[in-house]
């Protein structure tokens, strides 16, 4: 199985600032016949089911605010939250989909500093 | 895009449940679907998913065939038949539209989820 790994654990950070969730998977999620890594982003809150922010690793999912990007390749990946808003309080979770199983990773909790 | 779980409840070790989810709000055949599963504090964790056909099928190794994943493209309906059930299946069990006709796509839609308890 492909294990995914996030850092960190949990984050804290100061509304408007920046914040920065990594994301490395033990193998390529990179398929070459189309160039696209197999690599989505999802955001928890309590009491919800996860929601997708971001796949093939930097597309935004409709609807989904700007200050919302994510970007790498191959083994490592970033969410960046641009500015951060109250309501992004949540668990953000990294999860492939290029091999099955398609895993998630453990989870990082953000929250307001 | 709604999906409306059902079918959970509490059952003993070693019983059986058959999840089904209602879709509607888009065409359901056009589609596949997955079901993932998140124990109490725990992240979600891929259980099975369905081609848009149904005809190819994908289960997590760790459920050693003893979970089933189906589909009624006529009824718009997904299921998952869960046998010789274990204390550890105890999770909520979510109902996910794929992006795409493939398993190989995020899941940009999920129902409420319902709870599966295994306990004695």
């Amino acid at each position: 199985d492909i294990v995914m790994t996030q850092s960190p654990d949990s984050l804290a950070v100061s509304l408007g600032e920046r914040a920065t969730i990594n994301c490395k998977s033990s193998q390529s999620v990179l398929y070459s016949f189309d160039n696209k890594n197999y690599l989505a982003w999802y955001q928890q809150k309590p009491g919800q089911p996860p929601k997708v922010l971001i796949y093939w690793a930097s597309t935004r999912e409709s609807g989904v605010p700007d200050r919302f990007s994510g970007s790498g390749s191959g083994t490592d990946f970033t969410l960046t939250i641009s500015s951060l808003q109250a309501e992004d309080v949540a668990i953000y979770y990294c999860q492939q989909f290029h091999t099955t199983p398609y895993t998630f990773g453990q989870g990082t909790m953000l929250e307001i500093k | 895009v709604h999906l409306v779980e059902s079918g959970g409840g509490l059952v003993q070790p070693g019983g059986s449940l058959r999840l089904s989810c209602a879709a509607s709000g888009f065409t359901f055949s056009n589609y596949a679907m997955t079901w993932v599963r998140q124990a109490p504090g725990k992240g979600p964790e891929w259980v099975s998913a369905i081609s848009n056909s149904g005809v190819y099928t994908y289960h997590a190794d760790s459920l050693k065939g003893r979970f089933i994943i189906s589909r009624d493209n006529s009824e718009n309906t997904l299921y998952l038949q869960m046998n010789s059930l274990r204390v550890e299946d105890t999770a909520v069990y979510y109902c996910a539209k794929d992006l795409g006709v493939g398993v190989d796509t995020p899941l940009d839609s999920w129902g409420q989820g319902t709870l599966v308890t295994v306990s004695s």
